[in-house]
């Protein structure tokens, strides 16, 4: 199973700053996502980091607000941008194993509170 | 477009005794199928999924679960609850057709497991 890294673990921000989490994969994997798990909430996936194009975000994200990269296979970034209170989530980049039937693999996840 | 539903935020269970923790989902074709469970301040972790062939599928820490395609079910079980399943139980879908919503994987409101010693 793939062992998901990310930084940084926690961090307080303050209002109208931008934050970058970084998730690092320790195998190469076709499929990475990212998902918003809200206090005491689901998750909602943000959206699925494409190699090497633009990500294809879900209904109600934007990439001027959460600009995604991913450069190569094991690799991706996702930025916070203009953050306001109601940023104040986990952040959890995940993978899936085999594309065909494969569950999820989930990093640590990155706690941010927006001040 | 998928959908799961955990229709019960809480779930109680005395140590010893079988535990349930419901789930009813929706795809517009076939379904794959996962549990997982989330500890205070971690991350998820899978604990089993139902892909195709027998129903009743094995997981880790003893955990089942029930594919029941009539009833649109994924009821996750376990014969003998612990203290330490104490945690947040998550089902989730994803539709086997690529072509519909791709490969994303959509979670239920997720179900808090509190079993007393």
């Amino acid at each position: 199973s793939a062992v998901i890294s990310q930084k940084p673990s926690r961090d307080i921000c303050q209002r109208g700053t931008s934050l970058t989490i970084q998730c690092q994969v320790d195998s190469q994997v076709t499929m990475m996502f990212w998902y918003r798990q809200q206090p005491g909430q689901s998750l909602t996936l943000i959206a699925t980091a494409n190699q090497g194009s633009e990500a294809t975000y879900e209904s109600g994200f934007v990439i001027d607000k959460f600009p995604i990269s991913r450069p190569n296979l094991t690799f991706s970034t996702l930025t916070v941008s203009n953050m306001s209170p109601e940023d104040s989530s986990i952040y959890l980049c995940s993978v899936v194993d085999s594309p065909n039937t494969g569950e999820l693999f989930f990093g640590e996840g990155s706690r941010l509170t927006v001040l | 477009a998928q959908s799961v539903a955990q229709p019960e935020d809480q779930v109680n269970v005395a140590e010893g005794n079988p535990l349930t923790v419901k789930c009813t989902y929706s795809v517009s074709g076939n379904p794959y199928l996962f549990w997982y469970v989330q500890y205070p301040n971690r991350g998820l972790q899978f604990l089993l999924k139902y892909i195709t062939g027998d129903n009743l599928v094995k997981g880790s820490y003893g955990f089942e679960a029930e594919f029941n395609k009539s009833q649109t079910s994924f009821h996750l079980k376990k014969p003998s609850a612990l203290v330490s399943d104490s945690a947040l139980y998550f089902c989730a879908v994803r539709d086997a057709h690529v072509g519909t919503g791709g490969f994303k994987t959509i979670f239920g409101a997720g179900t808090r497991l509190f079993v007393k010693a």
